[in-house]
């Protein structure tokens, strides 16, 4: 099945800063999403990014699905922006049948004050 | 619309008994999903469903877990009979139309004793 990787593991800031959030996947994908679980466990979307660029407000993220990854940016963290962050990616197979999210394993954000 | 809506939100039972879980979709998606998320193996897929009719249960772990959506508001998965292996967290998760984006419930948190 498809892979998903996303980089890096684990990552601490200071309130204020600003950090790129990378997502790496091994084929060529119809959906990709990325979500934030919150400290109470709640999976929010953020942004739904197949392709091409998108920003919400502090957040962006852009998807070249040609060289197959996908980053979020964050700008002037919060602490109301840790969590954990999740890269999905759905692949239709071949029968044109099957429609599934993989997930990575995350990125664990601390935002100190 | 009120979003992905799931019961209960905590679940405590003992080894052996029946566990439900409870979902409804956002009103007019035609696709629903079942997700697991543990510590050792993240978020995984178990079923999805189209229109009501299962397309892939082949994330099911075993014979223990079924699922059902006796129609296109309301959906169960349930464990029978449960076993301390089974405590993880279970989203619901639904989206309008194929490789559209997901949206994903509060989750119901279940601890098998």
């Amino acid at each position: 099945g498809i892979q998903v990787e996303q980089s890096p593991p684990d990552l601490i800031l200071q309130e204020g800063a600003n950090s790129t959030l990378r997502c790496n996947f091994s084929d060529s994908v119809n959906n990709l999403q990325w979500f934030h679980q919150n400290p109470w466990g709640q999976l929010i979307n953020l942004f739904y990014i197949p392709s091409g660029t998108k920003q919400n407000g502090r957040l962006s993220a852009t998807t070249v699905a040609t060289e197959r990854y996908s980053l979020l940016y964050i700008s002037s963290s919060q602490t109301t922006d840790s969590g954990v962050y999740f890269c999905a990616v759905g692949k239709e197979n071949s029968g044109g049948s099957n429609y599934k999210l993989t997930f990575g394993k995350g990125t664990l954000l601390t935002v100190n004050p | 619309d009120a979003g992905v809506i799931q019961s209960p939100r905590h679940e405590v039972t003992e080894m052996g008994q029946e566990v439900t879980l409870r979902c409804k979709p956002i009103s007019g998606h035609d696709y629903l999903f079942w997700y697991r998320q543990t510590m050792m193996r993240g978020l995984e897929l178990l079923i999805y469903f189209n229109n009501n009719v299962p397309i892939d249960d082949s994330g099911m772990p075993e014979d223990r877990f079924s699922a059902k959506m006796p129609n296109a508001s309301f959906s169960t998965l349930k464990i029978q009979p449960s076993e301390p292996r089974d405590s993880a967290v279970y989203f619901c998760a639904s989206s309008l139309r194929w490789g559209h984006e997901q949206y994903f419930g509060p989750g119901t948190r279940l601890t098998v004793t």
